[in-house]
């Protein structure tokens, strides 16, 4: 079983909406929690991230929250614009000897904004 | 900064023959790479990580004779496709880790940064 799991799958919005998106997980313990863009055929690329002791997490027009007692975060993408069109990716460091971290990822949400 | 590079951005090969992959980190040092498969609509699977001047380890499943990797420097890592079938069709993305100095917290916030893929088509 995944343990990372992100929710919906897929959402349509029309541009200037709000959406937010879900990631639940069971990986303990975990060193932080990332949220990341991917553009169709390039590298995802960091939009924000959090340790346990963080509730929020603001990047512009994204704001990520952490419940780090029920293991969910969540991503709000405020006044969407086409270019938020991509997949956005949570992933949940999980801490490894020597002080790195081994990167879980989730399967993606895959966000459409329509004009 | 912080800034990766891959190369080819994609490629197009025929079944059997090999393919390498560049992976560079541009402006930083990175000791630990990281080679992902990312299949449509599937997230990153990591498939090795990869330790300058050493052997890289694979994730259960896959192939090292099949996926070669060589980490020469800590700027640079190769992936090796041998002989490559339409299955091997997919986004290979590499990421690196900072090579950083003095003390670090365990397991706080070392960051990957990822490059922006390869799209490998076999016909």
């Amino acid at each position: 079983k995944n343990q990372v799991e992100q929710s919906p799958q897929s959402l349509i919005i029309l541009e200037g909406k709000n959406c937010t998106l879900q990631c639940n997980y069971t990986v303990s313990p975990f060193s932080n929690l990332r949220w990341y863009k991917q553009d169709t055929g390039r590298g995802p690329v960091s939009l924000t991230i959090m340790t346990f002791s963080e509730n929020t997490k603001s990047n512009g027009r994204y704001t990520a929250t952490l419940d780090a007692d029920t293991k969910q975060s969540s991503l709000h993408i405020t006044a969407s614009q086409l270019s938020d069109s991509a997949s956005y990716i949570c992933v949940v460091s999980a801490p490894l000897s020597g002080g790195y971290n081994k990167l879980i990822f989730g399967a993606g949400t895959r966000l459409a904004v329509h004009p | 900064g912080a800034v990766v590079s891959q190369h080819p951005s994609r490629v197009i090969c025929k079944s059997g023959t090999s393919v390498k992959i560049e992976c560079r980190s541009l402006d930083f040092q990175a000791t630990t790479m990281f080679w992902y498969r990312q299949f449509p609509k599937q997230s990153l699977m990591l498939m090795a990580t990869s330790n300058e001047g050493s052997k890289a380890t694979y994730e259960q499943g896959v192939e090292k004779d099949k996926f070669l990797i060589n980490h020469a420097s800590l700027t640079l890592s190769t992936l090796t496709v041998t002989s490559a079938h339409p299955e091997d069709s997919s986004f290979y993305i590499c990421s690196a880790r900072k090579r950083y100095q003095g003390r670090h917290k365990l397991g706080s916030t070392d960051t990957q940064y990822f490059g922006p893929g390869t799209r490998l088509t076999v016909l």
